[in-house]
């Protein structure tokens, strides 16, 4: 089975750190995604990537910025983060370039901003 | 643009009710239709999808039909179990994954 792991289950930072989210997926996925999961606005997508140093915005990019420098590995950076973006973060990936292919998710990331 | 909505929850049951998760989409062009369920603790995974009109997913007793002219994707299962408690999200591909806001089952023995 496909597995996306992100590094942390939870994570306390500070207003103002920077903060790296790490996600890696084991089954050589073209498309990598990171979504934001808040209660009553369901997922919304901040970056994608669908391919080693490409990256596209998504419909919730500011204060974000992300990094692919290898294929597996798919990084959401806060570069200086703030309250608002206490939330749920979801890593996804995809096999292709198709929106209809089916998307393979990790476990979350709920980042707690102090 | 492309959107889906989908009804409120939380939605409790007793384990062998019926259940109906209602979803309707707006959308340009012929989009593929998705449910998504996501367990406590867990990432979202499918649980079926749709690609085209009177197309039916199923997967583990669950049942979705493409309704072009109602633009719906209703999820309906028969007998839910304790199991089923999570969230569902429809969803549906446009331009990219386009999500609902979630609805909540709760399954009581």
């Amino acid at each position: 089975d496909v597995k996306v792991t992100q590094s942390s289950r939870y994570l306390v930072k500070r207003t103002g750190e920077k903060v790296f989210l790490e996600c890696v997926q084991d089954m050589d996925h073209e498309n990598m995604f990171w979504y934001r999961q808040d209660p009553g606005l369901g997922l919304r997508l901040i970056y994608f990537s669908y391919d080693v140093k490409m990256k596209e915005k998504g419909d919730i990019p500011e204060g974000y910025s992300v990094s692919r420098e290898k294929k597996e590995r798919f990084s959401l950076i806060l570069e200086s983060a703030s309250t608002n973006q206490t939330s749920m973060y979801l890593c996804a990936s995809s096999f292709n370039k198709g929106w209809d292919e089916k998307l393979f998710f990790g476990s979350g990331t709920q980042l707690s901003v102090l | 643009g492309d959107s889906v909505t989908q009804m409120e929850g939380p939605v409790t049951l007793s384990e062998e009710a019926f259940l109906t998760i209602n979803c309707t989409y707006t959308a340009t062009g012929y989009p593929s239709l998705f449910w998504y369920v996501q367990y406590p603790g867990e990432g979202l995974q499918l649980l079926l999808k749709a690609t085209k009109a009177d197309d039916k997913g199923s997967n583990k007793g669950f049942e979705a039909t493409y309704r072009k002219e109602t633009t719906s994707f209703h999820l309906e299962k028969g007998s839910v179990q304790v199991s089923d408690s999570a969230v569902y999200f429809c969803a549906l591909t446009g331009n990219q994954f386009y999500f609902g806001t979630g609805t909540s089952l709760t399954v009581i023995p």
